[in-house]
């Protein structure tokens, strides 16, 4: 089965530049989609196809893919992007989600 | 406004039975493809299954195949997981999410809208 790879944390300081990665084999040829889940909440998408963000998504989430590396990147990150991030691609008829990041913000 | 709203959680013995449903509205539900997805305490998301806009294509995550059945009513705007069998691991918090396609196997599949959730105990 296909598996997507997070790191399990990354911290970042207040304004500065936060990166999330998902690994996997052949991903770039796949289309990586990013969701956001705060404590309590359901997961919102940031970010799909690889580089679009849905109506509503502040300009600072932006994403990448190639290779078999997706990036979420987050630019003058706010506190208010604490929060789990996670990564999903499609594979074989299966919706396939990376285990989590949790990105601290300090 | 698209609206999910799941209901039917609550605890259950192992081996037992469930029938989750995700009740529908703010957008033509027989035009999208339509998902359950779970989340076990403290843990990540797990997609469970989808069905596709008109309900001919199913599919399952390995870990509740044979187990749990997906199906839509697609006059009612609803979608219900049927799940059987039950495993102490199956105990989630478990969404409705409609997805961005139609069809379940889009390449470009995403999930645009989620609902709050409905919780699933498998407990004696």
């Amino acid at each position: 089965s296909y598996e997507l790879t997070q790191p399990p944390s990354v911290s970042v300081s207040p304004g500065q530049t936060a990166s999330i990665t998902c690994s996997a084999d052949k991903l770039g040829y796949k289309f990586a989609s990013w969701y956001q889940q705060k404590p309590g909440q359901s997961p919102v998408v940031v970010i799909y196809e690889d580089t679009k963000r849905p109506s509503g998504i502040p300009g600072r989430f932006s994403g990448s893919n190639s290779g078999n590396t997706a990036t979420l990147t987050i630019s003058g990150t706010q506190t208010m992007d604490e929060a789990d991030y996670y990564c999903q691609a499609w594979d074989s008829s299966t919706v396939v989600f990376g285990g989590g990041t949790k990105l601290t913000v300090l | 406004e698209v609206q999910l709203l799941e209901s039917g959680g609550g605890l259950v013995q192992p081996g037992g039975s469930l029938r989750l449903s995700c009740a529908a509205s703010g957008f033509t539900f027989s035009n999208y493809a339509m998902n359950w997805v779970r989340q076990a305490p403290g843990k990540g998301l797990e997609w469970v299954s989808g069905s596709s806009g008109g309900g001919g294509t199913t599919t399952y995550a390995d870990s509740v195949r044979g187990r749990f059945t997906i199906s839509r009513d697609t006059p009612r705007s609803t979608l219900d997981l049927q799940m059987t069998a039950l495993r102490p691991e199956d105990t989630a918090v478990y969404y409705c999410a409609k997805a961005a396609t139609q069809s379940i196997a889009a390449a470009d599949l995403y999930l645009d809208y989620w609902g709050q959730g409905t919780l699933v105990t498998v407990s004696s």
